[in-house]
């Protein structure tokens, strides 16, 4: 059974720092790409971050662009958001999405990050 | 690049057919042919349930079915069920630096 975990959020404070993990299973990890999504509390999907397969090309949401790093290690079947800087506005659940040609599937069940004071 | 507008809510009756639009722009839906679609319940994590405009994933009903013209793609839900009750998310490839813009979102409702 193809498989996302997320884990790693919590509640951090403006300013700092939180790192979240994606342990993936039952298929070849290191064949996809990956992405993170995250969704505000009661609101819409916003798309954050994209990771290749091998050469690790990135991208990342204007929003979040200089603040969050993403990156992977295929070898432990693992793909990483390094968030820093955190602002109230990055309150949200943080979603993995396993990259299907140019679809989203499957997702893992999301880890909340709060930040607040 | 901006969110893809959806109704905010759509409702129908068992049974019934319901339509969910997505208009984007002919730099995202309109220039291609990659449009998926979410279905979302409340706390879950969104399941695919189409892709590229109008294909379903094996395990999706085909009661759920996708088209798409000019800008707009539309989602429809034919033979309503209490189950459909959800948020639906469109979301189309960009092709540029913002690789996935999703759509606004819409809530069914079953009534």
């Amino acid at each position: 059974e193809v498989q996302l975990v997320e884990s790693g959020g919590g509640l951090v404070q403006p300013g700092g720092s939180l790192r979240l993990s994606c342990a993936a299973s039952g298929f070849t990890f290191s064949t996809y790409n990956m992405n993170w999504v995250r969704q505000a509390p009661g609101k819409g999907l916003e798309w954050v971050s994209f990771i290749s397969s091998v050469i690790s090309t990135v991208y990342y949401a204007d929003s979040v662009k200089g603040r969050f790093t993403i990156s992977r290690d295929n070898a432990k079947n693992s793909l990483y958001l390094q968030m820093n800087n955190l602002r109230d506005e990055d309150t949200a659940v943080y979603y993995c999405a396993r990259e299907d040609n140019v679809w989203l599937d499957p997702w893992g069940q999301g880890t909340l990050v709060t930040v607040s004071s | 690049q901006s969110a893809l507008t959806q109704p905010a809510s759509v409702s129908g009756s068992p049974g019934q057919s319901i339509t969910i639009s997505c208009t984007g722009t002919s730099t995202d839906v309109g220039s291609h042919n990659l449009v998926s679609w979410y279905q979302q319940y409340p706390g879950k994590a969104p399941k695919l349930m189409i892709y590229e405009v109008s294909k379903r994933p094996s395990g999706v009903s085909d009661r759920f079915s996708g088209s798409k013209s000019g800008n707009t793609a539309s989602l429809t839900i034919s033979g309503l069920q209490a189950e459909d009750e959800a948020d639906y998310y469109c979301c189309s490839y960009a092709r540029s630096n913002t690789l996935y813009v999703f759509g606004t979102g819409t809530k069914v409702t079953v009534l």
